[in-house]
């Protein structure tokens, strides 16, 4: 168990729908950053959050959106989906200092039909 | 823009020898980190070994090393005596050192399967 929680693992849904994924990070954590891995593809960075307040955009779509609550929780909301949509969205929290990279979570395989 | 690239989609090498998996990047800092991270089949990212760019020591994790060549912009990753257990996909990763509000997520390279015959 690496500290950081993600759910749903699994999520199936149909075209045009909205999701929600969730991500606790790991205690003391203040940054979260959402990544989305297709089957052919590396990681792709969609977003990071920083105590609450968004910190950076990567190569997030319009239909895709997030947040950080108070409790340092994130969401990841995929809306109008599609089937290249599908993929595994992985949700990491930063260790401090900086140095030590990220802690990623198990990971949301999203499947779009 | 940093960028992080991983020439060899996919190795093999036989069980308890050694291999070497190449990365380089590019980048006009002067001051960042540099990562490998596992992916098994579980598609867990484990972080195998890291690298601060202002030490010129390789750093060491049991049967894994590094070769940092900061001039050359080199971050390769030997594992000796592989294991089966070793089989995944890695991924080369680089971090800005630089402090302050800006971003500072992580650059992954496509990533390398690596393949352990017995």
């Amino acid at each position: 168990d690496s500290g950081v929680t993600q759910t749903p693992k699994h999520l199936i849904t149909a075209t045009g729908q909205r999701v929600t994924l969730r991500c606790s990070p790991r205690s003391g954590d203040l940054s979260v950053y959402w990544y989305q891995q297709s089957l052919d593809q590396g990681l792709q960075f969609l977003i990071q959050y920083y105590n609450g307040e968004e910190r950076a955009k990567g190569n997030i779509l319009e239909r895709f959106s997030a947040q950080q609550f108070p409790d340092l929780h994130s969401e990841l909301n995929l809306s109008s989906l599609e089937l290249g949509d599908s993929a595994l969205y992985f949700c990491a929290s930063s260790v401090q200092p900086r140095a030590y990279g990220y802690t990623f979570g198990s990971g949301t395989r999203l499947t779009v039909v | 823009a940093q960028t992080v690239t991983q020439s060899q989609p996919e190795m093999s090498v036989q069980e308890a020898e050694t291999v070497t998996l190449s990365c380089t990047y590019d980048t006009s800092e002067s001051d960042y980190y540099l990562f490998w991270y596992k992916q098994p089949p579980s598609r867990q990212m484990i972080l195998v070994i890291r690298q601060e760019a202002y030490k010129q020591q390789n750093a060491t994790e049991n049967r894994f090393s590094v070769n940092f060549q900061k001039a050359a912009k080199s971050f390769s990753l030997k594992i000796s005596d592989s294991q089966l257990g070793d089989a995944a996909m890695y991924f080369c990763a680089y971090r800005t050192g630089l402090s302050g509000g800006g971003a500072d997520g992580l650059t992954f390279g496509k990533g390398t399967h690596l393949i352990i015959q017995p």
